[in-house]
């Protein structure tokens, strides 16, 4: 069974600061990994997803993450956190097996810059 | 513009009544999803479907139905049986298959249900 972990529930970050939000995976064998961004009331919208390749990926908004195999996480990074970045962020996994979509999703951090 | 239509927003369901959410896509998707988000709970897989006339439980299936008879909309009852199915209903698509398109899933707006 894959499993996902967000160790924090809430992160707070001055603006301008670094942020990093943890999440650390289990799966069978190499993994999918996502992060996705979630603003109130309002759906999931894909920020970026590690397959292959370089371990450092970018994705939208200034957001990059990084796969460490050996570690087992992908933690979501970005040089410069906004007051706009505040939103619950959400870290998902999948295994390279079978043909479904199936995601599963940690419980979610809730990131909070303040000016 | 291309994307998933969730509907209502909004839901209010009495004791005893089934209610059921709609959920429409036109990224010609073949696969669909129905999740449902707790607070600190996460997402959790209710429903999926591949193509159209099939679809399996997730982990969360009990006292929910869904039916896929077209590509592009995949309905999610939640019916009587559900004992506490005040939440926040995510549908979602993406493309099916293998491989390192890594099957990105694309979510709806989501609908929130409450239980009056």
């Amino acid at each position: 069974a894959q499993s996902v972990a967000q160790p924090e529930d809430q992160v707070n970050v001055a603006e301008g600061n670094p942020l990093t939000v943890k999440c650390t995976y289990s799966v069978s064998g190499n993994p999918y990994l996502f992060w996705y961004v979630q603003y109130p009331n309002r759906g999931l919208q894909f920020l970026l997803k590690y397959i292959t390749g370089d371990n450092l990926v970018k994705g939208s908004y200034g957001f990059e993450a990084e796969f460490n195999k050996s570690q087992t996480s992908f933690h979501l990074k970005k040089p410069s956190a906004l007051v706009s970045d505040s939103a619950l962020y959400f870290c998902a996994v999948r295994d390279r097996s079978g043909t479904a979509s199936k995601l599963t999703f940690g419980t979610g951090t809730r990131l909070q810059v303040t000016l | 513009d291309g994307g998933i239509t969730q509907s209502p927003k909004y839901l209010f369901r009495k004791e005893g009544q089934n209610v059921t959410l709609s959920c429409e896509q036109n990224l010609n998707h073949d696969a669909m999803y129905w999740y449902r988000q707790d607070p600190g709970q996460g997402l959790r897989l209710i429903y999926y479907s591949q193509i159209v006339n099939d679809f399996q439980k997730g982990d969360i299936a009990e006292g929910y139905s869904v039916s896929r008879e077209k590509k592009e909309s995949f309905p999610l009852t939640v019916t009587s049986a559900q004992k506490n199915p005040t939440a926040f209903y995510l549908c979602a698509s993406s493309h099916p298959g293998r491989g390192v398109s890594g099957n990105t899933i694309y979510f709806g707006e989501g609908s929130w249900l409450t239980v009056v």
